[in-house]
């Protein structure tokens, strides 16, 4: 089915561990986000894309890197776990140009925690 | 830079009754404006947009909200919940720049959770 692919669902980490989220979408969407979600703040972007090759932070990016090599990929890197890092994290991506008429495609999440 | 605010974290409402979610944003350009749902344990969905037009939108469950250029808002309504309604429901604006980077990215409020009692 087409739409965004998260894995792991779930994640325990250690502090200090390093891990990768992955995130796929099968729709040939040029733009890409990666967000947290953490109770009474919404979702906060961490960092985004507008295609392949091209990168920008969003508003809460330390800690985290991520890399766009092709158009489906956009996986995001905890470098060095943090407690402060537990969250549901959400991928979202979109397409330009006719994006007005479709708005976000959001996966499913995945759940982190960093003990 | 654009900003949302969702005045209210929760909302518990009886079955049948009205419900109105309120959410007010802040930018200095012109945006388009969305509502999302998050149902228990799932990602967030699209339930409707203000993109131009008519200021009064629907989705096709029976919530509909209006844009208020003036007062800034775009709350969210229904007539009559049930008990399916139940979620967390997120207000986000995006501003109508340029297709470069940095632009249209999607601001969200913190979100207002919905219970509906029988």
């Amino acid at each position: 089915n087409a739409g965004v692919t998260q894995t792991p669902k779930f994640q325990v980490l250690k502090t200090g561990q390093s891990m990768t989220l992955q995130c796929a979408q099968d729709m040939n969407h040029e733009y890409m986000s990666w967000y947290r979600q953490d109770p009474g703040m919404g979702l906060r972007l961490i960092h985004y894309s507008v295609g392949a090759g091209i990168t920008d932070q969003g508003e809460v990016p330390n800690g985290y890197n991520v890399s766009r090599s092709t158009t489906e990929d956009f996986p995001l890197r905890l470098l060095s776990a943090a407690p402060s890092q537990t969250s549901v994290y959400f991928c979202a991506s979109r397409a330009p140009g006719r994006w007005t008429n479709y708005g976000y495609t959001f996966g499913s999440g995945t759940r982190l925690t960093v003990v | 830079a654009q900003s949302v605010t969702q005045l209210d974290s929760q909302v518990p409402v009886f079955e049948e009754a009205p419900v109105e979610l309120r959410c007010n944003y802040s930018s200095s350009v012109s945006v388009y404006l969305f509502w999302y749902v998050q149902y228990p344990n799932q990602g967030l969905q699209l339930l409707l947009k203000y993109l131009s037009g008519s200021t009064l939108v629907e989705s096709i469950n029976g919530f509909e909200a209006e844009f208020n250029k003036s007062q800034t808002s775009f709350h969210l309504r229904k007539p009559s919940v049930h008990i399916s309604d139940t979620a967390e429901y997120f207000c986000a604006v995006s501003d109508r720049g340029p297709k470069i980077q940095g632009a249209q990215k999607l601001v969200f409020g913190q979100g207002t959770r919905l219970t509906i009692n029988p």
